[in-house]
């Protein structure tokens, strides 16, 4: 069955460039009509959708959220990626990346997430 | 604030049945389907019901959810032990044009 695994650098300085990636293995990420999309949860908080890229290029990310992301995909190593700018400790949490369906709130799998913590 | 409400917490004893809403708007629930995560202590949400009312493999027939105008419940039936954990609500909202949750449930056992 497909399964998600993200990884990224642990801690970052503020104002730097937060870059995390996902690995799907057992399925590609350009098949099934797919979205894959990035979630975030802040220390003791609950869940935020930060926006989803589809295999065409297509990008959504949620207009709610300030910070600077940049989500691409690279179908060559099967990796879907995010960036954050400017990096603040607002940024700081548990990063999970997740399959989902276009118009729906519908996630599933969900990687093991990756906590990336925002200080100098 | 969440697009959708959630009680922060609620509790159960072994065997009871624990309920847990979730309200939402024309714009999420109203118009929606709504699904349903748990997330045990220091995992990634699992999803927990689907499309309202339907299971994935896998999932307890104790976990059922319901939906009805712009709010939805999820029900477990028997709590267990190890039920213990957050529970998130999630619609598709049209007016964000994205998914939302709920703040989470704690649910905790007595």
């Amino acid at each position: 069955q497909v399964q998600l695994q993200e990884s990224g650098p642990g801690l970052v300085e503020p104002s730097q460039t937060l870059s995390l990636t996902c690995t799907v293995s057992g399925g590609s990420v350009t098949s099934g009509g797919y979205y894959w999309s990035w979630i975030r949860q802040r220390p003791g908080k609950g869940l935020e959708w930060i926006g989803y890229i589809f295999y065409t290029g297509s990008i959504y990310y949620n207009p709610s959220l300030t910070s600077l992301f940049g989500i691409s995909l690279d179908t060559s190593k099967n990796q879907v990626s995010l960036n954050v700018d400017s990096a603040t400790a607002a940024d700081t949490a548990i990063y999970y990346c997740a399959r989902s369906s276009w118009k729906r709130a519908w996630f599933d799998p969900w990687g093991q997430g990756t906590l990336v913590t925002v200080s100098s | 604030q969440s697009l959708l409400t959630q009680p922060p917490s609620t509790s159960g004893t072994p065997g009871q049945r624990v309920t847990i809403s979730c309200s939402g708007s024309g714009s999420n629930i109203g118009s929606n389907t709504v699904h349903w995560y748990q997330q045990l202590p220091g995992t990634a949400p699992k999803l927990l019901i689907y499309n309202n009312n339907q299971r994935p493999s896998g999932v307890p027939d104790r976990f059922s959810g319901s939906k009805s105008g712009a709010s939805a419940s999820l029900a477990i039936s028997g709590f267990q032990s190890e039920d213990e954990a957050d529970y998130y609500c999630a619609a598709w909202d049209d007016s964000l044009n994205g998914p939302v949750f709920g703040g989470g449930t704690k649910l905790t056992g007595l």
